[in-house]
């Protein structure tokens, strides 16, 4: 099917653990975005793509690696996972319009738990 | 940070009655835009506003931006219940800039 997709969409690792979430996309959209969402801190931007080979940071980037060696994939990698990235991580796609930022297509997110 | 904070952060209101949200950003802007969030799903997109306009309608929403103030309002009218969810505005960083930043949103809940 069409859209952006996510997965896994439930996980539990341990402390130290690499983690891998993964995001897909089928539209080609160039545009490709990570947040992760807190309770009182709303959605926060870890990382951003604008092509494939092109990433850059968000806000909270810290513990967090990417790549985008393809146009439809955002993997999101955390190195070594810390209770404090306990969160809900969703990944969205977009194209710009006339070189302003057209409207995000979310992911259902992934749901992060970290013993 | 050009986060935009929207207040209130929680509103209760009867099913038929209006609601109102207000966000407000810090820094100059090409769009902002409205997204709803239903409980355990992603977002979904509303509605865009431009800099240059200053209001837009979309069905029983109407968005309002005041680039002087630096605010915007997401008006629903004749709410339903199945309006309750979480509503969250996101500007960008001006022109050429393609991340969208988001504020930490407004839980509406519509009683039936």
């Amino acid at each position: 099917d069409a859209g952006i997709t996510q997965s896994p969409r439930y996980k539990i690792t341990e402390t130290g653990r690499q983690v891998t979430l993964m995001c897909h996309q089928t539209w080609s959209h160039s545009y490709m975005f990570w947040y992760r969402q807190d309770l009182g801190h709303g959605l926060r931007l870890i990382y951003y793509s604008a092509a494939a080979d092109i990433t850059d940071k968000g806000e909270v980037p810290d513990g967090y690696v990417v790549s985008r060696s393809k146009t439809e994939n955002f993997p999101l990698t955390l190195e070594s996972a810390t209770r404090s990235q306990t969160s809900v991580y969703f990944c969205a796609s977009s194209v710009l319009r006339q070189g302003r930022t057209g409207e995000l297509f979310f992911g259902e997110g992934s749901r992060l738990t970290v013993l | 940070s050009q986060q935009g904070e929207e207040d209130p952060q929680a509103l209760s209101i009867q099913e038929g009655e209006n609601a109102t949200m207000n966000c407000s950003y810090k820094t100059s802007i090409n769009n902002l835009q409205w997204y709803r969030q239903n409980s355990g799903r992603g977002l979904v997109h509303l509605i865009l506003i431009r800099s240059n306009e200053r209001e837009k309608h979309s069905g029983r929403l109407r968005v309002t931006l005041d680039t002087s103030k630096k605010s915007s309002s997401l008006l629903i009218t004749a709410s339903r219940a199945a309006d309750t969810a979480s509503y969250f505005c996101a500007t960008d960083a001006g022109w050429g800039s393609y991340k969208l930043i988001f504020g930490s949103g407004t839980r509406l809940l519509v009683r039936p």
